[in-house]
């Protein structure tokens, strides 16, 4: 069973360009969310989704960063007009449906996708 | 959500035993204790959860005292390959059907040397 994969592994835009990244979850995961690192910082949650809904995106930006999970195909991060600022690693992580009761619903992350802005 | 505090960063050497301190005074009744470890340029990796007294697995030990507001992970007999970024958590996220966004502090960089 594959991990939870992310490409580009490294990607680099010029300002005012748009960024895509991609991530598929781990098989029978159906549950993504998007964090991202700054250098010498912890991880910055951004936004949950499940398959077709966003389910919570208080982590996002409100311009220019929009994310979806749709029906069939990877989970997309899309960042518009990038800047300088936006240079980071971003993670995704997959889990399995929330199971409730006592069960712990680990999250599964890829390697990430680090955003060079030039 | 609770808030933690731990050493930013730590040094060891090979074959020693390592705890790493995570304090959380507003830890809440439903909320858990879960440590993650980061090598560079990777993601997270779950590492040991717990809710209270003492978890252990083939990686790690984590001992909660009564009060739970602080824990202890515990890496026996480290290597070179366990230099990395440990985090630890706090909160409710993926339990019993919560929301599940994890909140990660800035964690403590373990260095182990030979």
């Amino acid at each position: 069973n594959a991990g939870v994969m992310q490409n580009p592994r490294h990607l680099v835009r010029r300002r005012g360009q748009e960024a895509r990244l991609r991530c598929s979850p781990m098989k029978g995961h159906s549950h993504v969310y998007w964090y991202r690192q700054l250098p010498e910082e912890g991880l910055k949650f951004m936004v949950y989704l499940q398959k077709e809904n966003i389910i919570d995106e208080s982590g996002m930006p409100k311009e220019r960063f929009s994310a979806e999970f749709p029906k069939e195909g990877p989970s997309i991060l899309r960042i518009q007009q990038v800047v300088r600022g936006d240079s980071a690693a971003y993670f995704c992580a997959s889990s399995p449906r929330l199971a409730g009761g006592s069960s712990y619903n680990e999250q599964f992350f890829g390697p990430g996708t680090r955003l060079t802005v030039l | 959500l609770a808030k933690t505090t731990q050493p930013i960063s730590m040094d060891s050497y090979e074959g020693q035993e390592v705890n790493i301190t995570c304090s959380h005074n507003n830890i809440a009744t439903n909320d858990y204790i879960t440590w993650y470890q980061q090598f560079p340029s990777q993601g997270p990796r779950f590492i040991i959860q717990g809710y209270k007294t003492k978890v252990t697995n083939e990686v790690a030990s984590l001992f909660i005292p009564a009060d739970r507001k602080s824990s202890t992970l515990s890496l026996p007999r480290v290597s070179l390959s366990d230099t990395a970024v440990y985090y630890c958590l706090v909160g409710d996220a993926g339990y019993g059907g919560s929301q599940g966004n994890l909140i990660f502090g800035k964690g403590t960089k373990l260095s182990v040397k030979p």
